[in-house]
């Protein structure tokens, strides 16, 4: 079964905007990732964050993580239109052995508009 | 960061046939690989955790003899879809971690296979 819950499903703003993205999740991790997947292609890892962390950056995007609540949130600053896709969260848990098997989020679907 | 490719990129099947998709990691050796599927508007389903030289570690609720997976080297797992039926079409996507690298954790993902079973 999925793991983690992300709102919206579906965003839509325009260019320059910001966008978050929020995912919940449901057991204890040891990391936390995002990824982007464009319409019918592979997937593309953004970031990690791991549980001892509470934010990180990256260019354009920041990522926040609360263990308590066990929420992430993915913001992405000055949007432009190639940001355009689906971004998903995906957590490690702890429970998997160390295997480092992630388990998806059911995404957020982001339009940009120019 | 580590490349992992596919192959194919897509395939149609009669329904009944099998079919077979490779994952290589091209400049990395992983000990592990995951296969997942995706349906269409969907996120990710992880259908199993592929390990070099050893049985593969399948999802509840996945078939084990429908989807056989072979990890028989340190770059390369196979997935065959036995017997597909039209149910069977969708995005076959598989990752692969990198232990060599100092950051850990990260998936590089395949670019994905499209099965499509008539």
């Amino acid at each position: 079964s999925q793991q983690g819950e992300e709102d919206p499903q579906a965003l839509s703003i325009q260019e320059g905007e910001n966008a978050t993205m929020n995912c919940s999740y449901k057991t204890s991790i040891n990391n936390l990732q995002w990824y982007r997947q464009n319409s019918g292609r592979g997937l593309v890892h953004l970031i990690l964050i791991r549980s001892n962390e509470r934010e990180k950056h990256s260019g354009r995007l920041r990522v926040t993580l609360d263990t308590s609540k066990k929420s992430s949130s993915l913001l992405i600053t000055a949007s432009r239109a190639a940001d355009t896709a689906s971004y998903f969260c995906a957590t490690d848990a702890t429970g998997s052995g160390n295997t480092g098997k992630l388990i998806f989020g059911q995404g957020t679907t982001l339009q940009v508009k120019p | 960061g580590a490349v992992v490719s596919q192959h194919p990129s897509w395939v149609i099947c009669k329904s009944g046939t099998s079919v077979k998709i490779e994952c290589r990691s091209l400049d990395f050796q992983a000990t592990t690989m995951f296969w997942y599927r995706q349906f269409p508007k969907q996120s990710l389903m992880l259908m199993a955790t592929s390990n070099e030289g050893s049985k593969a570690t399948y999802e509840q609720g996945v078939e084990k003899d429908k989807f056989l997976i072979n990890h028989a080297s340190l770059t390369l797992s196979t997935l065959t879809v036995t017997s597909a039926h039209p149910e069977d079409s969708s995005f076959y996507i598989c990752s692969a971690r990198d232990p060599g690298l100092a950051r850990g954790g990260e998936q590089f993902f395949g670019p994905g296979t499209r099965l499509t079973v008539l």
